[in-house]
């Protein structure tokens, strides 16, 4: 299995201002992804970043509301920008791992 | 037609009973399946995957896997208080390892 960390944990942000999340894995990995998690809902995937590549997005997200970067086998970071109360979510980073999938601990963002 | 869809929960069982959740999914082409449990504040954690037709067990789950029907499900026998969570099924389409996600079951357990 794949051990993820995720900083922040926790935040609570301003509206129209922008955070950025990390994530940092303990081996290698090819993939990683970003999923997001609003509040009541399952999760839908934002993003797959690509070492060495622009990140994938899936349809509804873009690159200049959620910009993310893929420096490095191990790190991804994702920006959420000018947040609003609908961005208040659990932003979730992903690997795969042995044929399977693993999340890390999350980051639950709330915007007032 | 969602692509990945569960039973409607809540679903609600007596401590040793079985929980049976099920999930159906719209792509015949998938060809992974993920169950992860999530307790309420916490991240979705990996309970079991499956790739064949059948049955696959671990401990007191069971996930059953029916391709031809795009059916897949899962039992837990001797439920505890502890199994209450949401329950998520995940199906995997191809080799780039991204999820689509059901709604969940939430699954609360009586002592």
């Amino acid at each position: 299995s794949a051990v993820i960390s995720q900083k922040p944990s926790r935040d609570i942000c301003q509206r129209g201002t922008s955070l950025t999340i990390q994530c940092q894995v303990d081996s290698q990995v090819t993939m990683m992804f970003w999923y997001r998690q609003q509040p009541g809902q399952s999760l839908t995937l934002i993003a797959t970043a690509n070492q060495g590549s622009e990140a994938t997005y899936e349809s509804g997200f873009v690159i200049d509301k959620f910009p993310i970067s893929r420096p490095n086998l191990t790190f991804s970071t994702l920006t959420v920008s000018n947040m609003s109360p609908e961005d208040s979510s659990i932003y979730l980073c992903s690997v795969n791992s042995g044929n399977t999938i693993y999340f890390g601990e999350g980051s639950w963002l709330t915007v007032v | 037609q969602k692509e990945v869809e569960q039973n409607s929960g809540p679903l609600s069982v007596p401590e040793g009973a079985i929980a049976s959740l099920n999930c159906t999914y719209s792509d015949r082409g998938s060809q992974s399946f993920f169950w992860y449990r999530q307790y309420s504040g916490k991240s979705p954690e990996l309970i079991m995957f499956i790739y064949s037709n059948g049955d696959k067990e671990d401990g007191r789950f069971t996930a059953q896997l029916n391709k031809a029907s795009q059916y897949v499900s899962l039992l837990i026998r001797d439920s505890q208080p502890s199994d209450s969570a949401t329950y998520l099924c995940a199906v995997n389409n191809g080799n780039d390892y991204k999820l689509s996600f059901g709604a969940g079951t939430t699954v609360t357990v009586r002592a």
